[in-house]
């Protein structure tokens, strides 16, 4: 299995509502992050779990909280957002992280649309 | 601060060849990848980098150099699902990656 499976595909939600966005691998990758992408830009991290354990947070209000269950799965909670966050959200995984060689495998993203 | 600069698009004919180039100046180096990214999809992998010089790969071929801050990638054989986005990416001295803005390569028949 060499997939990374996010769900759901679509997401609209209200600012007052609470969501959560799915990610699930099974390549034994020990190193799970989220990025959120703009259309026309890169993708910009927001975090990373490195075995099961957050290791980066780059400054992500929060109104995004992210949780790792366990080694194969990783959600991002969604709580009071702003129009501003919609975004596609994208999930990727590593074998590790603390190498120039980690290749991302990412998921097919959840389009995110906030009201 | 740290930075990466490739083309905004580019316009190719199908069945030519197109070189994207990739300018870097980060915080140390240890890689330099490419990632291809159709319209609404994720981004996959392309290539990856970190000693000097050419690695090919069926049609397409990733070319680095470390002293000159420099990458290019090379499409042969251009077909029309090669429209994307390709972004370059380089892995700085803490092992962080930087992403470049991305060249949107349009192939014309």
């Amino acid at each position: 299995d060499t997939e990374v499976t996010q769900t759901p595909k679509h997401l609209v939600m209200g600012m007052t509502n609470k969501k959560s966005l799915k990610c699930e691998q099974h390549m034994g990758h020990r190193a799970m992050y989220w990025y959120k992408q703009k259309a026309k830009k890169p993708p910009e991290l927001m975090f990373v779990y490195s075995y099961e354990k957050l290791s980066i947070n780059e400054s992500v209000p929060s109104r995004f909280s992210p949780e790792c269950p366990n080694s194969s799965l990783l959600n991002l909670h969604l709580h009071a957002l702003q129009p501003e966050d919609s975004a596609l959200y994208l999930c990727a995984s590593s074998q590790g992280i603390g190498s120039g060689a980690n290749v991302l495998t990412f998921g097919a993203g959840s389009r995110l649309t906030v009201l | 601060g740290q930075n990466i600069d490739q083309p905004t698009e580019m316009t190719a004919t199908e069945g030519a060849i197109v070189q994207i180039n990739c300018t870097y100046q980060t915080s140390g180096f240890n890689g330099l990848f490419w990632y291809q990214q159709h319209a609404g999809e994720a981004p996959t992998f392309l290539s990856y980098n970190v000693l000097d010089g050419l690695e090919e790969k069926g049609r397409f071929s990733s070319f680095l150099s470390r002293s000159k801050g420099y990458s290019y990638l090379l499409l042969k054989e251009l077909q029309m699902k090669d429209s994307a986005s390709y972004l370059c990416a380089v892995t700085d001295s803490n092992y962080q990656l930087i992403w470049g803005a991305g060249t949107k390569l349009i192939i014309k028949p």
